[in-house]
């Protein structure tokens, strides 16, 4: 039951450039979606959110886009540094529930 | 910035013994919340609880699992018999309400080793 994809597994970026992390989902009763961002042996860090009243959200460096009627979204960071080399998962979840559903996680690696 | 923490960090475990894992939330928070992550997979909802009750759980938390909140900063999670398949890496999270746009905030998470 794979209601969020994360299909890429990795992504190699150059320090400076912009990092597109992709997630695609296939519950269209999902209305809250979050960026998280996870270092080995640490627990998941909250990077961004977005509701699904709106189709972008921006915090710094970070921006959430969300393509509804393609069930799509996606974290742009811009531009990208040596520490953002982490695992990044999106996550989504129902305003009737309480759990979060995780993608399976793409490994960024910004290289110097 | 407060944060939630997780005791221990690491447990290993022999098959068929009961394991508690230790979560203090963020203090003014008061939704909580288990997930796991087994070595390569994704995370996974377990259990969520609120006002001392669960208020919702996965097919996962089976009757083997209970969680606890045994005073006014501590949540526990129980395995009472565990096997190699619990073999995971288990984190804590709580949040402050159960609003739709509420952020749920993790803790480093407790390594645990079936063997």
């Amino acid at each position: 039951d794979q209601q969020v994809k994360q299909n890429s597994p990795s992504l190699s970026v150059q320090e400076g450039r912009i990092s597109i992390l992709n997630c695609d989902y296939t519950n269209s009763m999902f209305d809250y979606f979050l960026w998280y961002k996870k270092y080995p042996a640490e627990g998941p860090t909250f990077l961004i959110s977005i509701s699904s009243i709106k189709d972008k959200n921006e915090d710094g460096r970070f921006t959430v886009f969300l393509n509804k009627s393609a069930k799509h979204l996606s974290l742009h960071i811009v531009p990208s540094q040596p520490g953002d080399s982490a695992v990044y998962f999106c996550a989504a979840k129902t305003s009737g529930t309480y759990k979060y559903i995780f993608g399976t996680g793409t490994r960024l690696k910004v290289l110097a | 910035e407060p944060e939630v923490t997780q005791t221990p960090s690491h447990q290993v475990t022999q098959m068929g013994q009961e394991v508690i894992l230790r979560c203090v939330p963020i203090s003014n928070h008061l939704y909580f919340y288990w997930y796991r992550q087994i070595l390569g997979q994704k995370v996974e909802f377990l259990v969520s609880f609120y006002n001392n009750e669960i208020s919702e759980k996965s097919e996962i938390f089976d009757d083997q699992f209970s969680v606890e909140r045994p005073d006014g900063s501590n949540f526990t999670l129980k395995i009472r018999s565990t096997k190699l398949e619990d073999s995971a890496m288990y984190f804590c999270a709580s949040s402050d309400t159960r609003a739709v746009q509420e952020t749920q905030y993790f803790g480093p998470g407790t390594r645990l080793l079936v063997l």
